[in-house]
């Protein structure tokens, strides 16, 4: 298995462009997960899904959108980039939900808005 | 969201041992996480306590859970310099669905 895998690792944007971070995940889990990463402030979530089809908001969803078409994929979309959104993304996933299963992460996306 | 908060930097020496300490707000939450980030890479699950036990020892690894102060500490024994890292302390409620990450600690390990 390859896990979670995200692409790509590095991007740089200009104010106002758009993009795509891809996210997939071989383990057939439900549940996926969008967080950012910024210095000091430890991870927050962007948006969740619980399976195929259904999406939620999370912490921080202003200025992005998922969607969750197939169990394996889980893109997260920027459509006017800005520079608060420069940010380390990381996408997760786990089986089910309960707590009592591990979530996996990732390796992540270092973006980069100027 | 829930508050969890952790201290920011940790310095020991190669053979200590380490306690890295979390707070949490959610007086609901189900599980405590313990998470491992190497340079450049995603979160490693470490450890995890359900909220009922009060200790979890995994190798070199011991979980303690004060639920009455909402504090988790991790304390690591034997501390490598591979041990260095940054940990994250999470929890997540009653629902399961989401999980809420403190700060990080950054460890480091002087040889």
């Amino acid at each position: 298995n390859a896990g979670v895998t995200q692409t790509p690792k590095f991007r740089i944007l200009k104010i106002g462009q758009s993009m795509t971070l891809q996210c997939t995940q071989d383990m057939n889990h439900n549940y996926m997960y969008w967080y950012r990463q910024d210095p000091g402030m430890g991870l927050k979530l962007i948006y969740y899904s619980v399976g195929a089809g259904i999406t939620d908001k999370g912490e921080v969803p202003n200025g992005y959108n998922v969607s969750r078409s197939t169990t394996e994929d889980f893109p997260l979309r920027l459509e006017l980039a800005a520079p608060s959104q420069t940010s380390v993304y990381f996408c997760a996933s786990n089986l089910r939900g309960g707590g009592d299963n591990e979530q996996f992460f990732g390796p992540g996306t270092r973006l980069t808005v100027l | 969201g829930e508050d969890v908060e952790q201290s920011l930097f940790l310095s020991v020496r190669e053979g200590d041992s380490s306690v890295i300490n979390c707070t949490y707000t959610d007086s609901s939450s189900t599980y405590l996480y313990w998470y491992k980030q190497e340079p450049g890479a995603g979160l490693q699950l470490l450890t995890y306590i359900f909220s009922n036990m009060d200790m979890k020892q995994d190798q070199r690894l011991t979980v303690l859970l004060n639920k009455k102060d909402k504090h988790l500490s991790l304390r690591i024994a034997d501390t490598q310099t591979g041990d260095s890292a940054i940990y994250f302390c999470a929890e997540s409620p009653n629902t399961g669905n989401q999980f809420y990450f403190g700060t990080g600690t950054s460890l480091t390990v002087i040889p």
